[in-house]
């Protein structure tokens, strides 16, 4: 089955607490990008990948990492998590950018920072 | 700035009767448009998409409407059914990104 990966879906931290939040994806896509979710803001783009060692800043990159070593693998990284990061993340893929309509999402990790 | 806009954050509507969710958009340069749909839980699905070249695009119960000159979309869902009961989000693709609404929570009661 066709899908995008994340984990954890739901994560509890404390600030300055480092952690990972994994994407996987096996459609062999080439594009994969992280979004976060706010209430009354939409989806705002973290950070984005065109290829295999190949990413970009977003909107609202501040605050995280990511890292594309491989190509069906997209981690998003806090290095040091903050309050104002609780939020609901997103990874999705897609064959290419531009191909409108194939931007597969994975199913979200809640993440709250105390 | 928000460069896509649904200034309805909720909608309720009666299963069987018509659905009407709009957004709005400031940027220009925009020229493909999508919505996706998004329960509790999962995430955002794509359902239906339009071309700044088209002024209409129809799929089954779905057709989203494009005027340019408002600078305005609308996606309507006839006949509304409760399994249509979801957070719709409008999108552009713009550079390496997509710019999405903020949403709007569409209930469909039995």
């Amino acid at each position: 089955e066709a899908q995008v990966t994340q984990n954890p879906r739901y994560l509890i931290t404390v600030t300055g607490k480092k952690l990972t939040v994994t994407c996987s994806q096996n459609m062999n896509h080439e594009y994969m990008s992280w979004y976060r979710q706010d209430p009354g803001l939409g989806l705002r783009q973290i950070y984005y990948s065109m290829n295999v060692e190949v990413t970009d800043k977003g909107d609202v990159p501040e605050g995280y990492k990511v890292s594309r070593k491989e190509k069906r693998n997209f981690p998003l990284i806090l290095e040091s998590p903050s309050p104002n990061q609780t939020s609901l993340y997103f990874c999705a893929s897609s064959f290419r950018q531009g191909l409108v309509g194939e931007l597969f999402f994975g199913e979200g990790s809640r993440l709250t920072v105390l | 700035d928000q460069q896509v806009k649904q200034n309805s954050p909720s909608l309720s509507v009666q299963e069987g009767r018509i659905s009407i969710l709009n957004c709005d958009y400031t940027n220009s340069m925009f020229d493909y448009f999508l919505w996706y749909k998004k329960y509790p839980a999962e995430g955002p699905t794509f359902l239906i998409s339009i071309s700044s070249i088209k002024d209409k695009n129809e799929d089954g119960r779905f057709t989203v409407f494009l005027n340019k000159s408002a600078k305005h979309l609308s996606l309507h869902i006839v006949p509304s059914q409760p399994g249509d009961s979801a957070v719709y989000f409008c999108a552009a693709p713009y550079g390496q990104n997509f710019v999405f609404g903020p949403g709007t929570r569409l209930s469909v009661l039995p």
